[in-house]
């Protein structure tokens, strides 16, 4: 069974750091990965699709990389502003492409 | 462009009171289409998904049941809510039969069943 765990559950850093959200998977077995952004009250929405035989994504100021056979990924987000204070979640399709398992998310906040 | 539509966006419901929710996909075709469930604390859980008219996956045990009249309509019922079904639920849907398609998703609908 596929299980999703995204460390750390909350983190809290002043505006301009560079930071580094984690996502593990337990079977590696996978078609991608995507990372998801989730405002407060509000739907996700996908930020970043890794294929398995990719290495990385980028995105603006984002970057996700994929070690598929270690079973981790991670999200970099370069000189944060406040508005990408959200919670950041990962997921991986149970089998094939989908559906999806999604891990808890990292509630990030940026402070000014 | 594709648009997913989810309705309504808040809802209070009595115990025991019946519910349905609603989803529609526009701009695509054979969407594959799932909502999830969002308990406050606890993470995004699957609890259905469809390949096709009246084609449903369970994929959690409980009271709630979920249809697939047309296309690109997909919806969440239950007939007597219990107080546990309360949290933010999300309808979303993918491209059906690509292996590298993103995942979209509604705007949500907060249940809250007291």
């Amino acid at each position: 069974k596929q299980e999703v765990t995204q460390i750390p559950a909350a983190l809290s850093v002043p505006e301009g750091e560079n930071l580094v959200l984690n996502c593990s998977f337990t079977d590696s077995a996978i078609y991608n990965l995507q990372w998801f952004r989730q405002d407060p009250g509000k739907g996700l929405t996908s930020l970043l699709l890794i294929q398995s035989s990719q290495r990385e994504q980028t995105s603006g100021r984002l970057n996700a990389s994929l070690d598929k056979s270690s079973g981790r990924s991670t999200l970099y987000i370069a000189a944060s502003q406040p508005g990408d204070s959200a919670t950041y979640l990962c997921a991986v399709p149970v089998s094939g492409n989908t559906p999806l398992v999604f891990g808890k998310g990292t509630r990030l906040s940026v402070i000014a | 462009s594709q648009t997913i539509h989810q309705w309504p966006a808040t809802l209070v419901q009595p115990v025991g009171s019946p519910l349905s929710l609603e989803c529609t996909v526009e701009g695509t075709s054979n969407p594959n289409l799932y909502w999830y469930r969002q308990a406050a604390g606890r993470g995004l859980q699957l609890l259905f998904y469809s390949v096709g008219i009246g084609q449903i996956s369970s994929e959690v045990p409980q009271n709630l049941s979920a249809s697939r009249p047309q296309d690109r309509q997909f919806i969440l019922s239950s007939k007597k809510l219990l107080l546990s079904d309360s949290g933010f639920y999300l309808c979303a849907w993918s491209v059906r039969g690509a292996t590298n398609e993103k995942l979209f998703f509604g705007s949500g609908t907060q249940l809250s069943v007291l």
